[in-house]
C-alpha cells in the first residue's frame, strides 16, 4: 500500500497562475483533508471532506477550492494564486469518526509551493 | 473560538525524560492528539487521549486532564532520533483535528 500520495512535490507559481494539487489514498478512508504549514503556525485546515462528494470548509478556505469526485482522491484547487498561498500543503485521510476511538490520520509527504 | 498552547522549544539531553505540555481551550472536545513532524518530513501520529489518564506506547506516554483542559507528552530515554516537533491536536467534532503550533525538540548528546 502507497498510503497517502500528493502529486506534485514541489511547484514554483507566478501571482495569478492556477493550479490544482491531487491527493490519493489507497486506505478506503472516508475522511480526507488539506492542510497548510507555515513556519511557527503549525498546521491549519483549509478545506475537508467525510465522504465521496461533500466538501467542508475549514479554518483558512479563503482562496482554494475542493472536490471529491472520487473516494480515493482529494483535489485542491488554487484558481489564482497568491504570494500569501506561499506554503507546504500536506493531505490526510482518517477511517474512524466514534468518539473515544483514535483518530488518526495519515498524511501525504507533502507539496512544498512557491507563490512569486 | 479554539487555541492550544504548548511550548516552542525544549532542550533535553540523550536518555533523559522530556514532557511537553498542552493546553487547550475549545467549544467542544472529544480528544486530544500528539504527532511528530521530522523537519522535511510529514506529521506521523503517535498518541491519543479520549479520557483522563495516561496513554503509553513504549518510550512514549499521553496524559488528558479533561477537568483541566490540559494534557502533556512524556518521552523517556531520549533518542537522537527524537529530535523534531511535536504537535498536540484537539478533535473538536466529528472529523476535524485542529493543531497547536509545536514544540521543537532538540535532543543533545
Amino acid at each position: 500500500n502507497a498510503g497517502v500520495t500528493q502529486t506534485p512535490k514541489f511547484r514554483v507559481l507566478k501571482t495569478g497562475q492556477s493550479m490544482t494539487l491531487l491527493c490519493a489514498q489507497d486506505m478506503n478512508h472516508e475522511y480526507m483533508y488539506w492542510y497548510r504549514q507555515d513556519p511557527g503556525m503549525g498546521l491549519r485546515l483549509i478545506h475537508y471532506s467525510v465522504g465521496e462528494g461533500t466538501t467542508a470548509k475549514g479554518e483558512v478556505p479563503d482562496g482554494y477550492n475542493v472536490s471529491r469526485l472520487k473516494k480515493q482522491n482529494f483535489l485542491l484547487g488554487l484558481e489564482s494564486a497568491a504570494p500569501s498561498q506561499t506554503s507546504v500543503y500536506f493531505c490526510a485521510s482518517s477511517f474512524s469518526r466514534l468518539a473515544g476511538v483514535p483518530d488518526t490520520q495519515y498524511f501525504g509527504p507533502g507539496t512544498r509551493l512557491t507563490v512569486l | 473560538g479554539q487555541s492550544l498552547e504548548q511550548p516552542s522549544e525544549v532542550t533535553a539531553v540523550e536518555g533523559a525524560i522530556v514532557q511537553i505540555n498542552c493546553t487547550y481551550q475549545t467549544s467542544g472536545f472529544y480528544g486530544l492528539s500528539w504527532y511528530q513532524q521530522h523537519d522535511g518530513g510529514a506529521p506521523t501520529f503517535l498518541s491519543y487521549n479520549a479520557l483522563d489518564g495516561l496513554e503509553e506506547t513504549g518510550r512514549f506516554s499521553s496524559f488528558l486532564s479533561r477537568s483541566d483542559s490540559y494534557g502533556y507528552l512524556l518521552l523517556q530515554e531520549l533518542q537522537m532520533k527524537d529530535s523534531a516537533s511535536y504537535f498536540c491536536a484537539v478533535r473538536k467534532d466529528g472529523y476535524a483535528l485542529n493543531f497547536g503550533k509545536g514544540t521543537s525538540l532538540l535532543v543533545t548528546p
